[in-house]
């Protein structure tokens, strides 16, 4: 099973809700990953989690926030979001940094 | 930091052709490089994965090859078919910690 899962797959939210993004993996990789993708352009880096703890967080907004409860499961709870926030969020896993990247079919979200 | 070119952004042939793509990165100390293919409005699949002490992979009629001294990355497209009409992303790794993009190279196999 090679299967990351991402719910939900579109998301519509006003400027002052908060929602949050899921993904979930069963291949017991220990690296997860949010990218954020705009139209036409390649993914972009957001956060990643190595063995459950925050390595890297590329400078992200704090309106965006990880979050991984444990080693299947990887959130993105957004808060207070502005329309060019609107993208395609891809959560991505792999055994570790490098190896094999496997990616869920993304969470189309709308800000309006 | 790794940064990924992609050429060309965009190619269209005919069915059955055969083509390359190709895409070159910065850092020559790679350790692996991968490709990815992405439907419209979908995520990534993999397509192929190179690690640093191979040259070449193989998946069916795809073929991508590694060249680490010139910083390219080249995947081989056997006897197209409309199916394979996509975007196709390379990603080459960021000194060991995770994947940078390349912009991607549009693809049409027109039939």
């Amino acid at each position: 099973d090679t299967e990351v899962t991402q719910t939900p797959k579109h998301l519509v939210m006003g400027m002052t809700n908060k929602k949050s993004l899921k993904c979930e993996q069963h291949m017991g990789h220990r690296a997860m990953y949010w990218y954020k993708q705009k139209a036409k352009k390649p993914p972009e880096l957001m956060f990643v989690y190595s063995y459950e703890k925050l390595s890297i967080n590329e400078s992200v907004p704090s309106r965006f926030s990880p979050e991984c409860p444990n080693s299947s499961l990887l959130n993105l709870h957004l808060h207070a979001l502005q329309p060019e926030d609107s993208a395609l969020y891809l959560c991505a896993s792999s055994q570790f940094g490098t190896d094999e990247a496997f990616f869920g079919q993304g969470t189309r979200l709308t800000v309006v | 930091k790794q940064e990924v070119t992609q050429i060309p952004a965009a190619l269209s042939v005919p069915e059955g052709e055969n083509l390359v793509l190709n895409c070159s990165f910065t850092d020559s100390a790679i350790y692996n490089l991968q490709w990815f293919r992405q439907d419209p409005g979908k995520g990534l699949t993999s397509l192929l994965l190179i690690q640093s002490s191979q040259r070449e992979q193989t998946s069916g009629r795809l073929n991508a090859s590694l060249d680490k001294s010139s910083g390219r990355s080249t995947l081989y497209i056997a006897a197209s078919q409309p199916g394979d009409s996509a975007t196709y992303l390379c990603a080459g790794d960021n000194y060991g910690q995770n994947f940078v993009f390349g912009p991607g190279t549009r693809l049409s196999v027109l039939p």
